[in-house]
């Protein structure tokens, strides 16, 4: 089975421009997440999404973060423009349909896109 | 603010010795997730704890979780150099929700 893939794995880009990151979660999970790891810091949780809908994008830092999910199955990340600080390794993971109510399912993660804004 | 604590935030040990990290958090948890990261890796699951004062053991790890829910242990006995990494804690803080709350990691490094 293959595992959790992400586009690209690393991107190099300068302050003000644009990067779209991408992730393919495992075949039948309809939990995608996004999480971020900034150097030296404790990974953070980004947003979720069950199929195409966002379930939870409270972790997202602000509206130069947007993602998609179109059609349940692949999600983009967006930042536009991208500032010094969104430089850090971006995970995605994802989970088969919940299981029991307040009992985590196993996340699975992606290898993640390092991200460095110039 | 911070909501899972994990200490300490790095560990040097001489191989064959032994390893703990712990985890801490101010609220009840609703489980407790254990992964590594291996030098340039992602994190890889480990363990889910989910019962109060569940102990589990993989080979050389034993995981523990409170009696109160609030923290939780991962401890290696007679460390080995594939051991090397850093192991974070995560943790589902809200009852229902699916999000993961991860702790600072502690990155253990081993002296052959």
């Amino acid at each position: 089975e293959a595992g959790v893939t992400q586009f690209p794995s690393h991107s190099v880009i300068e302050k003000g421009q644009t990067v779209t990151l991408r992730c393919d979660p495992i075949s039948g999970h309809d939990n995608l997440y996004w999480y971020r790891r900034v150097m030296g810091k404790e990974i953070k949780f980004l947003l979720h999404f069950v199929k195409e809908s966002k379930q939870d994008e409270s972790g997202m830092p602000n509206n130069r973060f947007l993602a998609e999910r179109t059609g349940g199955t692949y999600s983009t990340l967006k930042v536009q423009p991208a500032e010094l600080e969104d430089s850090g390794v971006y995970f995605c993971a994802s989970s088969p349909p919940p299981g029991l109510a307040g009992v985590g399912d196993t996340q699975y993660f992606g290898p993640g896109t390092r991200l460095t804004v110039l | 603010g911070q909501q899972v604590m994990q200490i300490p935030q790095y560990q040097h040990v001489q191989e064959g010795e032994d390893f703990t990290t712990y985890c801490n958090s101010s609220t009840t948890l609703s489980n407790i997730q254990w992964y590594k990261q291996r030098p340039g890796g992602h994190p890889v699951f480990l363990i889910q704890l989910v019962k109060s004062g569940e102990v589990k053991k993989q080979k050389r790890l034993t995981f523990q979780f409170g009696e109160a829910k609030k923290n939780s242990s991962l401890h290696i006995t007679a460390t080995q150099t594939t051991d090397v990494g850093t192991y974070f804690c995560a943790a589902i803080i809200i009852q229902g929700a699916q999000k993961l709350v991860f702790g600072q990691g502690t990155r253990l490094t081993i002296n052959p």
